[in-house]
């Protein structure tokens, strides 16, 4: 499975967009992207997930560049209780019983 | 029913015990999955059963034995585990095609 590149930490004012980045240069035609969260000392959150065309849910929006070799998890009303690790994952989405393997993620801070 | 639940919450056992986690969810998953989560780092792949079956051991010593009696549950037996094995365990389940993983909330393991 690709690769992907996330930073350490981010800061976010409270009622804010959250743009949150992720590389993935070497994602291949059949990966999606895949974003989860994980509040502290809870289990991982599947946020959303998307091929190559922009994906919104009640929770998030995810942007994929034209190119696929990015992307960007939206959340557009940060409030204090998005404060979690936030993971990028690119893989096979058809893949049932396939890994699902975690970087280090990024921290968001949401600050009021 | 759209949770997988995790029992018990926390444990405290002794290097000579031996102990079980338990994982349970009706969703009709048919891939479940052991990670393991030390403090301040990623969730990290331990075994991947599908349709009750073992399909991925990410080398993970004797120690730790998994066992899926049905396809509902799954079970990590633990024994003569040593104080680096203190960790939270999670446990999740996933349906075939490009759907999110459902995680539980962990156990809380400390080794003594």
């Amino acid at each position: 499975d690709a690769k992907t590149t996330q930073p350490t930490s981010m800061d976010c004012a409270e009622g804010r967009a959250a743009n949150l980045p992720c590389n993935h240069s070497t994602i291949s035609g059949n990966e999606y992207v895949y974003w989860y969260r994980q509040i502290h000392s809870q289990g991982p959150q599947y946020i959303i997930h998307g091929l190559k065309n922009n994906e919104t849910n009640e929770m998030a929006s995810l942007i994929i560049t034209e190119d696929r070799k990015s992307s960007t998890l939206i959340l557009p009303h940060a409030t204090l209780r998005d404060t979690a690790v936030y993971y990028c994952i690119v893989r096979p989405g058809y893949n049932q019983g396939g890994k699902l393997i975690f970087g280090q993620g990024t921290e968001l801070s949401v600050k009021p | 029913d759209t949770e997988v639940t995790q029992t018990p919450k926390h444990l405290v056992m002794g290097m000579t015990n031996k102990k079980s986690l338990k994982c349970e969810q009706h969703m009709g998953h048919r891939a479940m999955y052991w990670y393991k989560q030390k403090a301040k780092k990623p969730p990290e792949l331990m075994f991947v059963y599908s349709y009750e079956k073992l399909s991925i051991n990410e080398s993970v010593p004797s120690r730790f034995s998994p066992e899926c009696p049905n396809s509902s549950l799954l079970n990590l037996h633990l024994h003569a585990l040593q104080p680096e094995d203190s960790a939270l365990y999670l446990c999740a389940s996933s349906q075939a095609g490009t759907y999110g993983y459902t995680f539980g909330s962990g156990t809380r393991l400390t080794v003594v």
